[in-house]
């Protein structure tokens, strides 16, 4: 069975940094690519960033580019988002999402933890 | 970046229903299009990839269609389950912008 489980999450101070992870298992993690997808209370879905599967490609969405940096350790099963320079609208439900084998690009959601949550609040 | 765009952002209907679900692309987006469906404190779902590629398990009532940049998710005899809300996106090229969702009301 996948499993994606969040971790990291949590209030921060404007302007501090947080590192949220993502233990995968139930699947060969090394053979997939991997997504950050936010939700902000009460609000539709942001896609944030996409890591392939050995490192070598990453994009990241305007709002995060230049302060959140996204990776991954294979050897660990693990996949993470470095936030820096945080900011208020930055709070949000953050979800790993793995992404989906033969559609032709990155960024389509096969599977979604349950998301954990960042706060950015004084 | 691309512009998604969702409509109605809000739609009742009743169980039995058919009903249509617009997503607009600000550019092509040739059927990169995929849909997921959100139920209230669930992460999303998703449903269909390709502008009309079924998820396995996903009923049958769900299709998707469109080219370009139109692209619909029509659903066929509602059931209560599928009052819940649904989001488009695309995934031709990065960032794989969501439309803003449609939330869809017994």
């Amino acid at each position: 069975e996948v499993q994606l489980l969040e971790s990291g999450g949590g209030l921060v101070q404007p302007g501090g940094s947080l590192r949220l992870s993502c233990a995968a298992s139930g699947f060969s993690f090394s053979t997939y690519a991997m997504n950050w997808v936010r939700q902000a209370p009460g609000k539709g879905l942001e896609w944030v960033s996409v890591i392939s599967r050995i490192s070598h490609v990453m994009y990241y969405a305007d709002s995060v580019k230049g302060r959140f940096t996204i990776s991954r350790d294979n050897s660990k099963n693990t996949l993470y988002l470095q936030m820096s320079s945080l900011r208020a609208e930055d709070t949000a439900r953050y979800y790993c999402v793995r992404d989906y084998h033969g559609s032709g690009t990155y960024g389509v959601g096969d599977y979604w933890g349950q998301g954990t949550l960042v706060t950015v609040s004084s | 970046d691309i512009q998604m765009t969702q409509s109605p952002s809000s739609l009742s209907a009743s169980v039995g229903d058919r009903v249509t679900i617009t997503c607009r692309a600000s550019q092509s987006i040739n059927n990169y299009l995929n849909w997921y469906q959100q139920r209230p404190g669930k992460p999303p779902n998703l449903l269909i990839l390709g502008t009309s590629s079924l998820l396995s398990g996903v009923p049958s009532r769900f299709s998707g269609s469109g080219s370009g940049t139109d692209f619909t998710l029509t659903i066929s005899n509602l059931q209560p389950e599928d009052f819940v809300t649904y989001y488009c996106q695309q995934t031709y090229s990065a960032p794989y912008t969501f439309a803003q969702g449609t939330k869809l009301e017994i």
